[in-house]
């Protein structure tokens, strides 16, 4: 089935730095790909959504220059944190739709674990 | 917009039945997805529908009424391994990357 790996799956930053998490979907091309942040005990939030060749597109109340998105390729999408922040910890996951497995579902990557000093 | 809620936590014993409900309202609905999350995981597929009715997977079962916003999530014979997060998905039509919305899960507990 559709495999999305996802890197690092922990991170841990000094707080003004900057962090990269890549997600590449690793048997098909995804020409889109999701990406979501949860805090503790909360559900999964839309953060963006990172569209190949274009720009990404950022739901309410995400700031675009914080939280930069680069989907160069069919395979490959970058989250950049940027100047990071003890209030960005938090689980950041990927996702994407394998479009052979039709509406069956987006596959998840591992997740990053995200935490600032 | 979307709104999707369901229970926040339930208890189980082990081989009994539980239902998880999730009522949503969305403008453009274009699926309903249920997905198992453990602690610290990435979600992990359980369940699609699009249509109304039932759809059955082994121990898990799904339904939709799209006149009502609402579904549910049928776990039979629970084990002890079931003790997870579960989220329901609301696929919106309506938006141009067809993207997904979460509710905020129901933490099941599944006891002896």
């Amino acid at each position: 089935g559709a495999v999305v790996s996802q890197h690092p799956s922990r991170v841990i930053c000094k707080s003004g730095t900057s962090v990269k998490i890549e997600c590449r979907s690793l048997d098909f091309q995804a020409t889109t790909m999701f990406w979501y942040r949860q805090f503790p005990k909360q559900s999964l939030m839309l953060m963006a959504t990172s569209n190949e060749g274009s720009k990404a597109t950022y739901e309410q109340g995400v700031e675009k220059d914080k939280f930069l998105i680069n989907h160069a390729s069919l395979t490959l999408s970058t989250l950049t944190v940027t100047s990071a922040h003890p209030e960005d910890s938090s689980f950041y996951i990927c996702s994407a739709q394998d479009p052979g497995t039709g509406n069956y579902g987006y596959t998840f990557g591992s997740g990053t674990r995200l935490t600032v000093v | 917009g979307q709104n999707i809620d369901q229970p926040t936590e339930m208890t189980a014993t082990e081989g009994a039945i539980v239902q998880i409900n999730c009522t949503y309202q969305t403008s453009g609905f274009n699926g309903l997805f249920w997905y198992q999350q453990h602690a610290g995981e990435a979600p992990t597929f359980l369940s699609y529908n699009v249509l109304d009715g039932l759809e059955e997977k082994g121990r898990f079962s799904s339904f939709l009424s799209r006149s009502k916003g609402y579904s549910y999530l049928l776990l039979k014979e629970l084990q002890m391994k079931d003790s997870a997060s579960y989220l329901c998905a609301v696929r919106d039509g309506s938006r141009k990357n067809n993207d997904m919305r979460f509710g905020a899960g129901t933490r099941l507990t599944v006891k002896p």
